[in-house]
């Protein structure tokens, strides 16, 4: 167990509508990291936040935002799903903001599109 | 640029044998390489990393090999297990950038 807790484990949903991903990080750790990993395009990074700030973006959708609240915990929201949304999101959490310091990931979220 | 990439994209190996893992990148920028191990229903897990300082790193029974001039790097895992049987990626990192670049995956399996 990292430590690093995500919800829902599952999420099945229809072409348009729009969801919410959540991440708590393990206790005292300051960045949080979304990653999505799809079968065709492997792990691909999507954004950083550390202490409410965001501080590194990488293949983010428009249509994909995400925020880090105070209390540390991270929300990655969907919108105007498309199937090929369809795919494991995955958080992540260090306690520094480069990338060298190591990244817990939590379990997932498995997202279907349908 | 920004890519990294791993092969093969599956492996089968004996138990007791040494299973190869590479990866291969151009961004001469990347200063730190991670592999990570990913059992079936998991997140990824940090398994070694390597600076380009030196040329080699061992923790138990994996090791990584760095050829800086060749930009390529290698897991070796040694005396294979079952159930060191899981999918690994090799990562790498450009600190400006601060975000890691993923190689495709590995899927290894130990056989018994």
């Amino acid at each position: 167990d990292s430590g690093v807790t995500q919800t829902p484990k599952h999420l099945i949903t229809a072409t348009g509508q729009r969801v919410t991903l959540r991440c708590s990080p393990r206790s005292g750790d300051l960045s949080v990291y979304w990653y999505q990993q799809s079968l065709d395009q492997g792990l691909q990074f999507l954004i950083q936040y550390y202490n409410g700030e965001e501080r590194a973006k990488g293949n983010i959708l428009e249509r994909f935002s995400a925020q880090q609240f105070p209390d540390l915990h991270s929300e990655l929201n969907l919108s105007s799903l498309e199937l090929g949304d369809s795919a494991l999101y995955f958080c992540a959490s260090s306690v520094g903001f480069q990338a060298s310091y190591e990244q817990y990931f939590g379990p997932g979220t498995r997202l279907t599109v349908t | 640029q920004q890519q990294v990439k791993q092969s093969p994209q599956s492996l089968i190996v004996q138990k007791g044998g040494i299973p190869i893992i590479n990866c291969a990148y151009e961004n001469t920028a990347f200063d730190y390489f991670p592999w990570y191990q990913q059992f079936p229903g998991k997140g990824p897990a940090l398994l070694i990393a390597i600076r380009p300082d030196v040329s080699e790193k061992k923790e138990g029974r994996f090791t990584i090999s760095f050829n800086k001039s060749a930009k390529q790097f290698s897991l070796h895992i040694m005396d294979s297990q079952p159930g060191d049987s899981a999918t690994y990626f090799c990562a790498a990192q450009d600190e400006g950038a601060q975000k890691l670049v993923f190689g495709q995956g590995t899927r290894l399996t130990i056989n018994p």
